[in-house]
């Protein structure tokens, strides 16, 4: 998992097993979230957005989950392919409803063993 | 590709120097968010503009400034560089000040020696 303030974790899964990563956000006022990925010397690729009225969002074989209740949100991928490793990182719109400016955690590196 | 261009690519600056960074942001979008990411961290929020105006700023010290033009692509600029600003600059951009998902460039990967 991850969490701001943490040295950047990894997460080593088998090819076509399911991932989970997940992220510790750190403002309950937060309104928005957004899951993005990031390959060496790339910029962040959006993966899957969520706002904080919903618990559950199902893109392609990826599924974000939302629990407010302990500030924490999770990334499901499903089937890991050898493409999916990357750095993945959470934020969370820390300006409020109405305004915009994400924070993002540090980041999960997620390796896929062939 | 998510349509937002950044030049140039890579750049080295040394210390006390001026550098000029520049993006253009997807087609239709109107606003456009910088970040700075240091090696093994995550994206810090520099600024935001919309309509050509700074509407949000992060904990940037001034010599962090920026522009946006009436096609909506955008400056950043750094004056009086400094080693720490070494990292790679992130421009990302957004259909309008109210939607939320945000696309993100390549980047430039800045070296200040």
């Amino acid at each position: 998992g991850e969490s701001v303030g943490l040295h950047l974790p990894t997460l080593s899964v088998q090819e076509g097993d399911n991932s989970i990563i997940n992220c510790a956000y750190s403002n309950s006022a937060s309104d928005y979230f957004i899951w993005y990925k990031q390959e060496s010397g790339k910029g962040p690729q959006f993966i899957i957005d969520i706002r904080s009225n919903m618990d559950k969002r199902q893109g392609q074989r990826v599924t974000v989950l939302l629990n407010k209740t302990v500030k924490h949100l999770s990334l499901q991928i499903a089937a890991t392919q050898p493409g999916d490793s990357a750095v993945y990182f959470c934020a969370e719109n820390t300006a409020g409803a109405g305004s915009y400016q994400l924070t993002f955690g540090k980041g999960t590196k997620l390796s896929v063993i062939p | 590709e998510t349509g937002v261009t950044q030049s140039p690519t890579h750049l080295i600056k040394t210390r006390g120097q001026q550098v000029t960074l520049r993006c253009s942001s997807q087609s239709g979008h109107n606003t456009v968010s910088w970040y700075q990411q240091a090696l093994g961290q995550g994206p810090q929020f520099i600024f935001q503009y919309y309509r050509e105006e700074e509407n949000g700023r992060g904990n940037f010290p001034p010599r962090f400034s920026g522009l946006q033009f009436p096609n909506y692509s955008s400056e950043l600029n750094v004056n009086a560089l400094e080693l720490d600003d070494s990292a790679l600059y992130l421009c990302a951009s957004r259909r309008g000040r109210d939607t939320d998902t945000q696309y993100f460039g390549p980047g430039t990967r800045l070296t200040v020696l």
